[in-house]
């Protein structure tokens, strides 16, 4: 079955700070990894996707994610965080096998970045 | 290019009343799933559609249903509403089924009371 886990429900960074949001995942098959951004009372924002290629993905406001198999990991990261990085942050992973686009999300992880 | 479109918001709804949730996908795009999101549970996958089909369920009891139209439009249905039904519900869309991403509308928040 496949799975998701963010083991951390909250990250506190200091403005300027690097930041790192973990994420495990178990799937049966190549992976599909997806890191999305939620804002209060608001969608999800995709941020990235790792599908195949370079373990270094490169997504949208400065956020990265590196690929690892050995530890089916796919951590968020960014060099330098901001105060409006604050939000709730979901990893999601599809399996390759199938036609289907049906997510399976981890529990999420809260970032507060402080100035 | 618009967005995926979620109408409406906001709802407010009686126990055991029905409700029916709207959702535009991106043009051009022809699947369509459905999440629910509440504190306890997280985000659950509810159904996908592609093509006017449903190709894949979650695990939501019967009360739970949808369609998608011709022009890729859907919608979600709930009947016998239930208090814990409250939650946020995200629509997502994708160019095709097995598509490598998806994008979600803002949701609409159902509250039952």
């Amino acid at each position: 079955a496949q799975s998701v886990a963010q083991p951390e429900d909250q990250v506190n960074v200091a403005e300027g700070n690097p930041l790192t949001v973990k994420c495990t995942y178990s799937v049966s098959g190549n992976p599909y990894l997806f890191w999305y951004v939620q804002y209060p009372n608001r969608g999800l924002q995709f941020l990235l996707k790792y599908i195949t290629g370079d373990n270094l993905v490169k997504g949208s406001y400065g956020f990265e994610a590196e690929f690892n198999k050995s530890q089916t990991s796919f951590h968020l990261k960014k060099p330098s965080a901001l105060v409006s990085d604050s939000a709730l942050y979901f990893c999601a992973v599809r399996g390759s096998s199938g036609g289907y686009n049906k997510l399976i999300f981890g529990a999420g992880t809260r970032l507060a970045v402080h100035p | 290019k618009a967005g995926v479109t979620q109408t409406p918001r906001y709802l407010i709804k009686t126990r055991g009343q029905q409700v029916t949730l709207s959702c535009s996908p991106i043009s051009g795009h022809r699947s369509v799933s459905w999440y629910q999101q509440t504190p306890g549970q997280g985000l659950q996958f509810l159904f996908e559609y592609f093509s006017e089909t449903q190709r894949n369920k979650g695990n939501f009891p019967g009360r739970f249903s949808g369609r998608q139209f011709s022009n890729s439009r859907s919608e979600m249905n709930v009947s016998t509403l239930e208090l814990g039904d409250s939650a946020l519900y995200l629509c997502a869309s994708s160019l095709e089924q097995g598509a490598r991403g998806a994008f979600f509308g803002q949701g609409t928040r159902l509250t039952v009371v």
